[in-house]
């Protein structure tokens, strides 16, 4: 069973950029959750989206947003990017959208903004 | 408001030593699931154990063992005869039902552990 998939895996963009990163699930499961990974803030969750819709969303401004396809992958998008951007982000799916269930994570996409 | 503390920045052991990683958390809720996640430096975190509000039973697997407290609201990690392989960035995390449906899953800062040779 193929595990979660974030492509690209490396990134460079420029302050003022947007960019839009990809998330496959695990087949069958239909959570996808999103987090920002810093050295400073640790892991911190964006958003998670559940058969098309999102439930939750964390504290990011408007230029982060994201979205989940039919068949269960994601994108998230960050637009006018800031320095402060620049982090690992974590893509999660879980077979049950309920907070019992286990996160499966991806190796993550880093961005860097020069 | 949830919140997860993982007090230990930075672990350093000898191998063969036992090692305990600390996590204390908060929530109002009362139903809610406790997670401990493994990150390798290749980045992937990995589910290590889930305990929900309700099994304060304490578990061992292998060389890993899982102290839950709801007393002192405290779910603590120990490996026993620590192995090189067992550096990386441990995390704690707290899961519960999102205001909106669904669930937010918040995770403490990460404890990172070097297993010296």
């Amino acid at each position: 069973k193929a595990g979660v998939t974030q492509t690209p895996r490396y990134l460079i963009k420029t302050r003022g950029q947007q960019v839009t990163l990809s998330c496959s699930p695990i087949s069958g499961h239909r959570s996808v959750s999103w987090y920002q990974q810093t050295p400073g803030q640790g892991l911190q969750f964006l958003f998670e989206y559940f058969s098309e819709t999102q439930r939750n969303k964390g504290n990011f401004p408007g230029r982060f947003s994201g979205r989940q396809f039919s068949n269960s992958r994601s994108e998230m998008n960050v637009s006018t990017l800031e320095l402060g951007d620049s982090a690992l982000y974590l893509c999660a799916s879980r077979a049950g959208g309920f907070s019992s269930s286990e996160a499966f994570f991806g190796q993550g996409t880093r961005l860097t903004v020069v | 408001a949830q919140k997860v503390t993982q007090a230990q920045t930075e672990i350093s052991v000898v191998e063969k030593e036992d090692v305990t990683l600390d996590c204390v958390y908060e929530t109002r809720d009362t139903t809610y699931y406790l997670f401990w996640y493994k990150q390798p430096p290749s980045g992937e975190l990995v589910f290590l154990i889930r305990r929900n509000s309700f099994d304060e039973q304490n578990e061992i697997s292998g060389r890993y063992s899982w102290n839950f407290q709801k007393s002192t609201s405290s779910f603590n990690f120990t490996i026993t005869a620590s192995q090189v392989v067992d550096s990386a960035v441990y995390f704690c995390a707290l899961s519960e039902a999102g205001n909106t449906g669904g669930f937010k899953t918040i995770f403490g800062a990460g404890t990172r552990l070097f297993v010296k040779a």
